[in-house]
């Protein structure tokens, strides 16, 4: 089965610090994908990627970045992590658009 | 873009009881709508889903109806078990090489 790993389960910042969020899947998935899950909000897309070194913003990319300089790996990055930054962050990757997502375990950020 | 909004917000039902979770989508040319699973603390998994050329698909107590004319689609879930409380996300993909848009989610509780 697919697996897709996120490098940490909890991380905990300081405003203003550098994050960056790994995301690795290993079933050679063209599309990867970086949501936010907030109560009532649902899962808001912040950036996806279909193919080495491309990427595309999403709904809510303002103050993010991403990296993919692999197939298997994308990385999400808060240049300046901010409080209104604290949020549940999943990696998703599928081999099509139209295709099963499958998520990693996600990664709860607290910025304090 | 697309726009897929998701009723209710939240929903309970006696165990045994059907429940049923609908969602309206905008994009006429939306063609692929996954239904995915999240139970607390856990990641999304996809539990089914419905291309466009399909009205109706069913997977033991669960079933997915499409109308295409009227752009909804619904989530039914039979002879409920406590096992399916969850978030359930309906999403669409809309026209195009794009991702999923998801709804906001429905909380279902399943009281025994």
């Amino acid at each position: 089965d697919v697996k897709v790993t996120q490098s940490s389960r909890y991380l905990v910042k300081r405003t203003g610090e550098k994050v960056f969020l790994e995301c690795v899947q290993d079933m050679d998935h063209e599309n990867m994908f970086w949501y936010r899950q907030d109560p009532g909000l649902g899962l808001r897309l912040i950036y996806f990627s279909y193919d080495v070194k491309m990427k595309e913003k999403g709904d809510i990319p303002e103050g993010y970045s991403v990296s993919r300089e692999k197939k298997e790996r994308f990385s999400l990055i808060l240049e300046s992590a901010s409080t209104n930054q604290t949020s549940m962050y999943l990696c998703a990757s599928s081999l099509w658009f139209e295709e099963k997502l499958f998520f990693g375990s996600g990664t709860q950020l607290s910025v304090l | 873009g697309e726009n897929v909004e998701q009723h209710p917000s939240t929903l309970s039902v006696q165990e045994g009881d059907s429940a049923v979770i609908k969602c309206t989508y905008s994009d006429s040319a939306s063609n692929y709508f996954p239904w995915y699973k999240q139970e607390l603390g856990k990641r999304p998994q996809l539990i089914i889903d419905i291309r466009s050329n399909v009205g109706e698909k069913k997977d033991q107590r669960i079933a997915v109806t499409l109308n295409k004319t009227a752009k909804h689609f619904s989530l039914h879930i039979t002879e409920t078990q406590p096992e399916d409380s969850a978030v359930y996300f309906c999403a669409a993909t809309p026209s195009g090489n794009t991702p999923l848009v998801f709804g906001k989610g429905t909380r279902l509780s399943v009281i025994a």
